[in-house]
């Protein structure tokens, strides 16, 4: 069985400052690959990034970047300089490439940037 | 190209009746999955479809049910809706030829009462 754990239920931040959203799972399946989502209020979910297992490399997209430890079961995502527009509940997912495209995902973490 | 698109939007049904929610995925994109997302919490998986056949079922009650036609549009059924049923109902598309990205439509919000 996979799990995602997102502990931050709810982060909020002046316009400006770096955070950093906190992802762990689990999962017996070697391969696998690693999401993140970004729910804005109209709630249609945006996919940010996908990274598979074999990928430990991190990411960097303009002011997003990703880490990913496969030591520690984790996959965090930082925004650096955050801005009002990044308000949004993030999701952490997992796929466990058993050939169905069923997402695990975790609660999710309520970002609120204040201007 | 347009993207995921479901309907209706917003739906309000009595306890006890049926409900139907169809998505259209994105051209070219043959599996759709269904997720329900209960507010407060992350999107569960209902259903995977992949070129007309079930390929995947999430922890849900036989009151659920779905399809797939030749033009790789998807319906989800609920019977027996009950008061918990209430959610947003989320349709993805995806290539399923390998696992990448799927691209979420704007959902439906289903409400029991």
């Amino acid at each position: 069985a996979q799990k995602v754990t997102q502990a931050q239920t709810e982060i909020s931040v002046v316009e400006k400052e770096d955070v950093t959203l906190d992802c762990v799972y689990e999962t017996r399946d070697t391969t696998y690959y690693l999401f993140w989502y970004k729910q804005p209020p109209s709630g249609e979910l945006v996919f940010l990034i996908r990274r598979n297992s074999f990928d430990e490399q991190n990411e960097i997209s303009g002011r997003y970047s990703w880490n990913f430890q496969k030591s520690t079961s984790s996959f965090n995502f930082t925004i650096t300089a955050s801005q009002v527009v990044d308000s949004a509940v993030y999701f952490c997912a997992l796929d466990p490439d058993t050939g169905r495209r069923a997402l695990t995902f975790g609660s999710g973490t309520r970002l609120q940037v204040q201007p | 190209d347009a993207g995921v698109t479901q309907s209706p939007t917003h739906l309000i049904k009595t306890r006890g009746q049926h409900v139907t929610l169809r998505c259209s995925p994105i051209s070219g994109h043959k599996s759709v999955s269904w997720y329900q997302q209960v507010l407060g919490q992350g999107p569960q998986f209902i259903f995977q479809y992949y070129e007309k056949e079930e390929r995947g079922r999430g922890n849900f009650p036989d009151r659920f049910s779905a399809r797939q036609f030749p033009n790789y549009s998807s319906e989800l059924n609920v019977n027996a809706l009950l008061l918990g049923d209430s959610a947003l109902y989320l349709c993805a598309s995806s290539l399923a030829a390998t696992p990448g990205e799927q691209y979420f439509g704007p959902g439906t919000r289903l409400t029991v009462t």
